[in-house]
Order: structure tokens, then C-alpha cells, then sequence
């Protein structure tokens, strides 16, 4: 069974500038999340998906970030502009159902680097 | 705030012997537990979870501890193997939100010599 496939696997731009991330989450997956991981720190949930909803996106800072997932499976996850600050890993996960026991399994995450 | 603490950046651990990572949390509203593994280059894995009505849960090598007056959770490995050096993070939820939003810790680089 493929894993949750992430791209690009890394990506270095100039402040100011937009990018994207892609996610490809495990098949029949119905939930997935974005999270964002600071050096030395663990992750940080940034939004969860229900099929195609945005069920949280409480931490999702909305002046620059957003994110679709317009038929429920693959998802995007856009920055515009970029600032410094965001350099970080952006990590993509899946779960099987929306249920506390479920585990969530996750991609190997897309490294930004802002100039 | 951080709610999750995992106050030991790293860890250095002889083969065949026991490692222990250890994890605090401040929300006593967290009922759910959970460790996750990193490789580098890698998300992370799902290791061992518990949930609060036990203060233990054993899976092979590996078995987390409980302490829920003391909000302190670890994670036993032993015998510890080579295959065993990556980051450890520990994450807990609030299952009565009834989704799984998991609060990570900062993360124990975990490192078993030889």
C-alpha cells in the first residue's frame, strides 16, 4: 500500500513570493490534516480536512495561507507572500475515518526554505 | 503555551540496555497519548499509543507509562537497538473532541551506540 505522498520535497524561494505544496493522502483516507514543523519543535496542526470540508482550521494563519481539497482526496496547501518566519517542514497526514483511535499516518513533508 | 514538554533535547543510550523518554503535560483535559518515531528525511511513524483509564500499554519493546496525577507520560524500550536512533515525540488529544487533534512535544533525539 503507497503512503502519503508529499511534493515537492523541498523547495527554496524569496520572501515575497507564493508557493505550494502538494499531498496525495493514503487511498480511502477520508481525513487529512496539514500540520507545520519549526526546527526543534514537534508538529503543529495547521488545518483537517473531512472529505473535501476544512472541519478545523483554527491555526491556519488565514492572511496568507490556504489550502483546498476540492474532490476530497488530493490537497493543496498555498503560501502568498512568504515571509522568513515560514521556513519550516509542512507535513501531510492521513486517517482512515474522523475518530480519536484512529492513527494518523504521515507523508514525508515538503522543506521550505524562505530567502 | 506549550502544552507538551519534552524537556530532553537528546538522549544517548548503550546497546542492549534500556531507554527511557519521558514526556509532561499541563491540559488536564488530555485523555489520549501518543508516541510517534521520526528517521530523518521521514514523517513520523506511529509507535505506541495509551489511553487514560490505563497506566500501561506494552507492545513488544516498547511500553508506555502513565501518570496521570503527576501529568507524565514515558516510553520504555528494551532491550534498545541501533534501529532505534531517531526523534521521539510524544503527542496527547482531547478525545472529547471527538477527532484526533494531536498536540506534539519539542521532540528526543535518541541516539543507541554501539
Amino acid at each position: 500500500e503507497a503512503g502519503v505522498v508529499q511534493s515537492p520535497r523541498y523547495k527554496i524561494i524569496e520572501k515575497k513570493q507564493p508557493v505550494a505544496f502538494w499531498c496525495n493522502p493514503i487511498s480511502g483516507h477520508n481525513t487529512l490534516y496539514w500540520y507545520r514543523q519549526n526546527l526543534g519543535q514537534g508538529p503543529e496542526l495547521l488545518i483537517r480536512y473531512e472529505n473535501e470540508e476544512a472541519v478545523d482550521d483554527s491555526q491556519l494563519p488565514k492572511d496568507r495561507f490556504s489550502a483546498e481539497r476540492l474532490k476530497g482526496v488530493d490537497s493543496t496547501l498555498k503560501i502568498q507572500p512568504a515571509e522568513l518566519g515560514d521556513s519550516a517542514v509542512y507535513l501531510c497526514a492521513s486517517s482512515p475515518i474522523n475518530s480519536w483511535q484512529e492513527t494518523q499516518y504521515f507523508g514525508p513533508g515538503t522543506r521550505l526554505l524562505v530567502l | 503555551d506549550q502544552q507538551v514538554k519534552q524537556n530532553s533535547p537528546s538522549l544517548s543510550v548503550q546497546e542492549g540496555r534500556i531507554s527511557i523518554l519521558n514526556c509532561d503535560y499541563t491540559n488536564s483535559m488530555f485523555d489520549y497519548f501518543l508516541w510517534y518515531k521520526k528517521y530523518p528525511a521521514e514523517g513520523p511513524t506511529f509507535l505506541i499509543s495509551i489511553s487514560s483509564i490505563k497506566d500501561k500499554n506494552e507492545d513488544g519493546r516498547f511500553t508506555v507509562f502513565l501518570n496521570k496525577s503527576a501529568k507524565h507520560l514515558s516510553l520504555h524500550i528494551v532491550p534498545s537497538q541501533p534501529g532505534d536512533s531517531a526523534v521521539y515525540f510524544c503527542a496527547a488529544s482531547d478525545t472529547l473532541q471527538g477527532a484526533q487533534k494531536l498536540v506534539f512535544g519539542q521532540g528526543t533525539r535518541l541516539t543507541i551506540n554501539p
